[in-house]
């Protein structure tokens, strides 16, 4: 079955512009979960969506943003973008999201530059 | 709060000797363990889990990994290890962040070489 497509792969913004970057679940995955990738960072948590519903967000300013419609395909947004936003991003997919068996998928990411 | 910690950021290993990399974890109740694999400009890769029963857990690849509760360890291992098994190696932890949500917390990662 196809994995975990995030789009798209690169992207270069300028300072101040707002990017939106897209993420397709597996089919009948219903849980899509973000992550920024940074070297000093590691891997954070953004936010969980369920059944279009964000379930959980984690520590990032307002101006990260997210949906997801009713196929499970999932979006984020970064408004007023910054330097420090250059990371890649992650998407992970997971049946429900809760359960004991149901290990994350993840996407290839989507390399963020910020100039 | 949950939390892990991977205390070393590079591992180095001759090819066909074997290899460990290192993970211990902080949660409170019982821990959903994670390795994930990242190889360049790639995704997260799932390695193996464990969830509950045995201590000794076998995933894809020749990987095992052992829980260790008292320790509260769970160390990544492979008998031999092999050049293309050079990545980055991620630990992470399950835990419920209410509401019906469960969120993965990821250890800094261990960047693994494996020397011809």
């Amino acid at each position: 079955k196809a994995g975990v497509t995030q789009t798209p792969r690169y992207l270069i913004k300028t300072r101040g512009q707002q990017v939106t970057l897209s993420c397709s679940p597996i089919s009948g995955h219903r849980s899509v979960s973000w992550y920024q990738q940074t070297p000093g960072q590691g891997l954070q948590f953004l936010f969980e969506y369920f059944s279009e519903t964000q379930r959980n967000k984690g520590n990032f300013p307002g101006r990260f943003s997210g949906r997801q419609f009713s196929n499970s395909r999932s979006e984020m947004n970064v408004s007023t973008l910054e330097l420090g936003d250059s990371a890649l991003y992650l998407c992970a997919s997971s049946l429900t999201g809760q359960g004991v068996n149901t290990e994350a998928f993840f996407g290839q990411g989507t390399r963020l530059t910020v100039v | 709060a949950q939390s892990v910690a991977q205390p070393e950021d590079q591992v180095n290993v001759a090819e066909g000797n074997p290899l460990t990399v290192k993970c211990t974890y902080s949660v409170s109740g019982n821990p959903y363990l994670f390795w994930y694999v990242q190889y360049p400009n790639r995704g997260l890769q799932f390695l193996l889990k464990y969830i509950t029963g045995d201590n000794l857990v076998k995933g894809s690849y020749g990987f095992e990994a052992e829980f260790n509760k008292s320790q509260t360890s769970f160390h990544l291992k492979k008998p031999s290890a092999l050049v293309s098994d050079s990545a980055l190696y991620f630990c992470a932890v399950r835990a419920y962040s209410g509401a019906g949500s469960y969120q993965l917390t990821f250890g800094k990662g261990t960047k693994l070489s494996v020397i011809p």
